[in-house]
């Protein structure tokens, strides 16, 4: 299967500390997002990539979020000093800019229980 | 910023044919989109319209009409396994999505 994979799909940590998580797109595409969803709530866009270049953050990611996508292939979400409210699901998405960019393809989702 | 609403959630008879309305405010705006989340699940893309009108997939329609920023998904011939969440999202500034909450829609036999 070519789809978006991440991982961990569950991660449980203490209030603090730091977590990453990956992401790897469908190989082809270029484009890579990051959004967070909560229960009873549709996803909300935190960034994306084109390639290796992160183009837009949004304000809910606070100076504690850290995105990377070194070599325009996998991606990393790294929460620096884990609150109780950033426990969510973390779900990665792919497109490819030639069809418009609308189109993405999410992957599982990581869950993050912060305690 | 984009404001985006659905009801919240719908029932129908297995069979029957249901329609999820969205309306929506935004600027920038490059198509409407409509995702189906299970339960537990990563949405998963249905369909799209970019310019006004209905587009027919097998038992999925989507209508759009961009003057009165409104937009309906119709699913026919309701099976249990369309049971799900349909998220409406406005795509915008040709670079992201904006999600409603989704419309919670559980078939009953």
């Amino acid at each position: 299967d070519t789809g978006v994979s991440q991982n961990p799909r569950h991660k449980i940590t203490k209030r603090g500390q730091n977590v990453t998580f990956r992401c790897d797109p469908i190989s082809e595409h270029n484009r890579l997002y990051w959004y967070r969803q909560t229960l009873g709530q549709g996803p909300e866009f935190l960034t994306y990539f084109q390639n290796e270049a992160q183009l837009e953050k949004s304000r809910l990611l606070s100076d504690r979020f850290s995105a990377e996508r070194p070599k325009g292939s996998f991606s990393t979400l790294e929460i620096q000093r884990t609150e109780q409210g950033d426990s969510a699901m973390y779900l990665c998405a792919s497109s490819l800019v030639q069809t418009g960019g609308g189109e993405q393809y999410f992957g599982p989702g990581t869950r993050l229980t912060v305690t | 910023g984009q404001n985006i609403d659905q009801p919240t959630e719908m029932t129908a008879t297995e069979g029957a044919i249901v329609q999820i309305n969205c309306t929506y405010q935004t600027s920038g705006f490059n198509g409407l989109f409509w995702y189906q989340q299970h339960a537990g699940e990563a949405p998963t893309f249905l369909s799209y319209n970019v310019l006004d009108g209905l587009e027919e997939k097998g038992r999925f329609s989507s209508f759009l009409s961009r003057s009165k920023g409104y937009s309906y998904l119709l699913l026919k011939e309701l099976q249990m396994k369309d049971s799900a969440s349909y998220l409406c999202a406005v795509f915008y500034g040709n670079n992201r999505l904006a999600f409603g909450k989704g419309n919670q829609v559980v078939v009953i036999p």
